[in-house]
């Protein structure tokens, strides 16, 4: 089992530019979450699925967009870019509700915006 | 929203306990306590999870008091090996149908074991 995977490791984009990155689990979790990580500020919930075909807001969901149209992915997407989404992305899912269960955690997506 | 707040780094060395205390003082009455560990370019690790009272697992203990407005993660005997940043996580996210979810993250404490 591969776990969580994320694509792509490494990201530099201008701002403006769009993108999409991509979370899959093998685990058939029903929860994932996307994170985002900025020295000094921990962890923070953009968005998160409770199941396939929904999607919900966590703390920090602006300037963002997600999908999760089949269980194991869950997509983040980036429409215009900017400097302040420069940061480390990570996936994560979990069997059920967060606070409940494990979080499973991918190893990380760094995205810089110039 | 539960903030939480952890101290920013311990130092400790091997072999020595290292308490690490998480405040949480708006805590919610279905909200679970987590802690996380976390190396260098990985994602966090779990590491223990409990409501109230105390929880042990192989790795670690947590102690939560009655009023649950803290946690500590008591970590026995440390090694090199085990230094890293711990996070306190405490929060629920809602079931789907439009509220919006809270998994709170500390900032973490960043442990150094030395020799």
């Amino acid at each position: 089992n591969a776990g969580v995977t994320q694509t792509p490791k490494f990201r530099v984009l201008k701002t403006g530019q769009s993108m999409t990155l991509l979370c899959a689990q093998d685990m058939n979790h029903e929860y994932m979450y996307w994170y985002r990580q900025d020295p000094g500020m921990g962890l923070r919930l953009i968005h998160y699925s409770v199941g396939e075909g929904t999607t919900a807001k966590g703390e920090v969901p602006d300037g963002y967009n997600v999908s999760r149209l089949k269980k194991q992915n869950f997509l983040l997407g980036l429409e215009s870019a900017a400097p302040s989404q420069t940061s480390v992305y990570f996936c994560a899912s979990s069997a059920t509700s967060g606070s409940l269960n494990e979080q499973f955690f991918g190893p990380g997506t760094r995205l810089t915006v110039l | 929203l539960a903030k939480t707040t952890q101290p920013i780094s311990m130092d400790s060395y091997e072999g020595q306990e290292v308490n690490i205390t998480c405040s949480h003082n708006n805590i919610a009455t279905n909200d679970y306590i987590t802690w996380y560990q976390q190396f260098p370019s990985q994602g966090p690790r779990f590491i223990i999870q409990g409501y109230k009272t105390k929880v042990t697992n192989e790795v670690a203990s947590l102690f939560i008091p009655a009023d649950r407005k803290s946690s500590t993660l008591s970590l026995p005997r440390v090694s090199l090996s085990d230094t890293a940043v711990y996070y306190c996580l405490v929060g629920d996210i809602a079931d789907y149908g439009g509220s919006q979810g809270n998994l709170i993250f500390g900032k973490g404490t960043k442990l150094s074991v030395k020799p």
